[in-house]
């Protein structure tokens, strides 16, 4: 089975310090999601990719957060500088969206496994 | 985004048929009613999703209410590997770019 590929799986690192996530998707999808997860505050959209253009990053902290996609086989999520409360753990999606408008069908996800934040 | 309802938690046996309810009260006719579990440590899985037939496939079922204001998501036999969490997301038909944002959802826990 194709997968969603992030790393790394974990990362501890010290306030202040600037964190890269990565995240491969799957071959062929052309949008990817980032969420992140928080026992307080559930799974929470970042941002959202299609044909590796930002198409909303509304959910994300503009000041310290960016998320780019350098090429279609690669996404990433960086924190600069990190903070405690970035603390989480951080999922990428992909999926596969054809056809345009009202006709345009949405594929389910494909979740990575994620990457554990430690920010200390 | 329309809203669903979900218990918190449900507990079942092994082996038994187990029945995740979810309230959709708002949801529109171009929603489609998708479901979703995360297993310990893992991401989100996909399991099945429909608009307004029920839907079988390998992992599950899902049965619609003929309203569409509430569904159940069934899984037939559970094993202790579906222990998770169970969530039920309203996703729209078309119109390009369609979020999936994730409520509180269902713990589920299996008993052996």
């Amino acid at each position: 089975d194709a997968r969603v590929t992030q790393t790394p799986r974990h990362k501890v690192t010290e306030m202040g310090q600037e964190v890269t996530m990565r995240c491969q998707p799957i071959l062929g999808h052309n949008t990817v999601f980032w969420y992140r997860q928080t026992m307080m505050q559930g799974l929470e959209l970042l941002a959202y990719f299609r044909n590796r253009a930002p198409l909303d990053d509304s959910g994300m902290p503009k000041d310290r957060f960016s998320a780019e996609m350098p090429d279609a086989t690669l996404a990433t999520l960086k924190i600069q500088p990190s903070e405690p409360r970035d603390s989480a753990v951080y999922f990428c999606a992909s999926g596969l969206v054809t056809g345009t408008g009202a006709n345009s069908y949405n594929s389910p996800l494909h979740f990575g496994n994620g990457t554990r934040l430690t920010v200390t | 985004d329309a809203k669903t309802t979900q218990p918190n938690s449900m507990e079942s046996n092994e082996e038994e048929p187990v029945h995740l309810p979810c309230n959709h009260s708002t949801i529109s006719g171009t929603d489609y009613i998708h479901w979703y579990r995360q297993l310990p440590s893992q991401g989100p899985e996909y399991v099945i999703h429909g608009l307004t037939s029920n839907v079988n496939n390998r992992m599950a079922s899902l049965a619609i209410a003929e309203d569409r204001k509430s569904s159940t998501l069934i899984l037939h036999r559970a094993t202790l590997r579906d222990a998770a969490v169970y969530y039920c997301i309203l996703r729209a038909r078309g119109g390009g770019y369609n979020k999936l944002i994730f409520g509180a959802g269902t713990r589920l826990a299996v008993h052996p």
